[in-house]
C-alpha cells in the first residue's frame, strides 16, 4: 500500500502542551499533505510540504519532512481543546490528487 | 467553505437496492473526487473526474460507477448496494492546478442493511 502511516494512533495531552504526530511512507513523493478532521465532519487541509522542503510553518503548526527517512512530522504547539481532532498525512506520489494516499490518522485529544 | 454540498447526508438502504450520492460544487472546478472512509483504512479513492464526461477509477472502484454531465455535479452510484459498502462517503474538489490539495464536503453516511 502507498498510504502514509501515522504514529501514534491516538494521543492525549493537556491544553498548552505540544503535540507531535509522525507519518511514514514507502516510496518517493512529490509532496506530503496534512489534514485535520473534526468528528463527523469533512477533512480540512492544513499544510503542504514539497519534497525539496525540510520544514514549513503555519501558525501553531510546524511540519518537517525527511525524504531520506521517508518520514514527516506535524507539531502543534500550545495546543487548545479546539485542536481535538483526527490528523491525517497524505503523501502524494505523482501529479494530481489521484496519487494522494491518506493514512489512517492520529486521534488527538486535548484535555482542557 | 469550499462550496461543496453532498446529498443525502444520511441514508439507510437495503442490500441489492441502487443508491446515488450527489456532490455539487459552486466554484466551477475541473477536478472532483469520491472517497470512502472506513475504520482502519483511512480514506480511499473510489473514482475521480477531470472534466465533464471524463472520469477514471481509483483504488476501490469495484461496485461503483460515476457520472459527470455538468461541471458542478459529480454523482456516485452503487448499482446494487452491499453491506460492505456501508461507509462514509466524501466528495472533494481540487482547486490548485499544481498540487493535490483537496477541499472536502461534509460527507454522506450510508448504511446498507
Amino acid at each position: 500500500s502507498q498510504q502514509g502511516e501515522e504514529d501514534p494512533q491516538a494521543l492525549s495531552i493537556q491544553e498548552g502542551e505540544n503535540a507531535t504526530m509522525n507519518c511514514s511512507y514507502k516510496t518517493s513523493i512529490n509532496n506530503l499533505q496534512w489534514y485535520r478532521q473534526n468528528s463527523g465532519r469533512g477533512l480540512v487541509h492544513l499544510i503542504l510540504i514539497r519534497s525539496n522542503e525540510r520544514e514549513k510553518h503555519s501558525g501553531r503548526l510546524r511540519v518537517t519532512l525527511d525524504t531520506s527517512k521517508k518520514s514527516s512530522s506535524l507539531l502543534i504547539t500550545a495546543s487548545r481543546a479546539a485542536d481535538t481532532a483526527s490528523y491525517f498525512c497524505a503523501p502524494q506520489f505523482g501529479t494530481g490528487a489521484n496519487n494522494l494516499f491518506f493514512g489512517t490518522g492520529t486521534r488527538l485529544t486535548v484535555i482542557p | 467553505d469550499a462550496g461543496i454540498t453532498q446529498s443525502p447526508r444520511h441514508k439507510v438502504t437495503e442490500t441489492g437496492t441502487p443508491v446515488t450520492l450527489r456532490c455539487h460544487q459552486t466554484e466551477n472546478h475541473r477536478y472532483m473526487y469520491w472517497y470512502r472512509q472506513d475504520p482502519g483504512h483511512g480514506l480511499r479513492l473510489i473514482h475521480y473526474s477531470y472534466g465533464v464526461k471524463d472520469t477514471d477509477k481509483g483504488e476501490v472502484s469495484d461496485g461503483y460507477s460515476v457520472s459527470r454531465s455538468k461541471t458542478e455535479d459529480f454523482l456516485l452510484t452503487l448499482e446494487s448496494a452491499t453491506s460492505s459498502q456501508t461507509s462514509v462517503y466524501f466528495c472533494a474538489i481540487r482547486k490548485d492546478r499544481d498540487t493535490g490539495e483537496l477541499f472536502f464536503g461534509e460527507g454522506s453516511r450510508l448504511t446498507v442493511l
